[in-house]
């Protein structure tokens, strides 16, 4: 069965700081797919990025990085630089199937940037 | 709009009750979920359609829960004889037919049986 685990439920940081946040997952397929969302205080879920299990390769957009390792069934985001509007929860998902297979997630990580 | 638009935002509603939840997805997205995220936890699935038809409807607790999307646009999730746990945000999304894996999601409706 899959499952995601996200054992930060808070954190909180100073503006400017870096912050990772942490995701566990477990599978038993080989073919499957990671994500992220932020969920600013409106509600609205954001999709942030979508990794595929062929592709260990980090990725970094702007402000934002993420490290995916197989090894040890992780897939960490990193906020470089936080700022205020960062402040969100952040789930991470999984999908064993390509995009229209229902996501599971994990139960978020509220991260508080303080000014 | 451009995005997915729930209604209600709100609903309170008393324990036994009939309660609709209604989402008009994204123009021309085929694929629509529900999922319910109560407090605190990640939105856990509930049903899944393709089109018209339910392409997976597992995550419903059980039978008093039902969702149809007739003409395959505008979805709506139907909760029978609401009991108290029933409480939580519903969140609906769609997505496209290319398999990305993207959703986009509506604001939710936050029903709270009392």
């Amino acid at each position: 069965a899959q499952k995601v685990t996200q054992a930060q439920t808070e954190i909180s940081v100073v503006e400017k700081e870096d912050v990772t946040l942490d995701c566990v997952y477990e599978t038993r397929d080989t073919t499957y797919y990671l994500f992220w969302y932020k969920q600013p205080p409106s509600g609205e879920l954001v999709f942030l990025i979508r990794r595929n299990s062929f592709d260990e390769q980090n990725e970094i957009s702007g402000r934002y990085s993420w490290n995916f390792q197989k090894s040890t069934s992780s897939f960490n985001f990193t906020i470089t630089a936080s700022q205020v509007v960062d402040s969100a929860v952040y789930f991470c998902a999984l999908s064993e199937d390509s995009g229209n297979t229902p996501l599971v997630f994990g139960k978020g990580t509220r991260l508080s940037v303080i000014a | 709009g451009a995005g997915v638009s729930q209604t209600p935002s709100n609903k309170v509603t008393e324990k036994g009750k009939y309660v609709e939840l209604r989402c008009d997805p994204i123009s021309g997205h085929t694929a629509l979920y529900w999922y319910r995220q109560s407090l605190g936890q990640g939105p856990e699935f509930l049903i899944y359609f393709q089109g018209t038809g339910a392409a997976d409807d597992s995550g419903l607790p059980n039978d008093r829960f039902f969702a149809v999307r007739p003409e395959g646009s505008v979805s709506t999730l139907k909760i029978q004889r609401t009991e108290r746990g029933d409480s939580a945000v519903y969140l609906c999304a769609s997505s496209t037919n290319l398999n990305t894996g993207e959703l986009f999601f509506g604001e939710g409706s936050r029903l709270t049986v009392l």
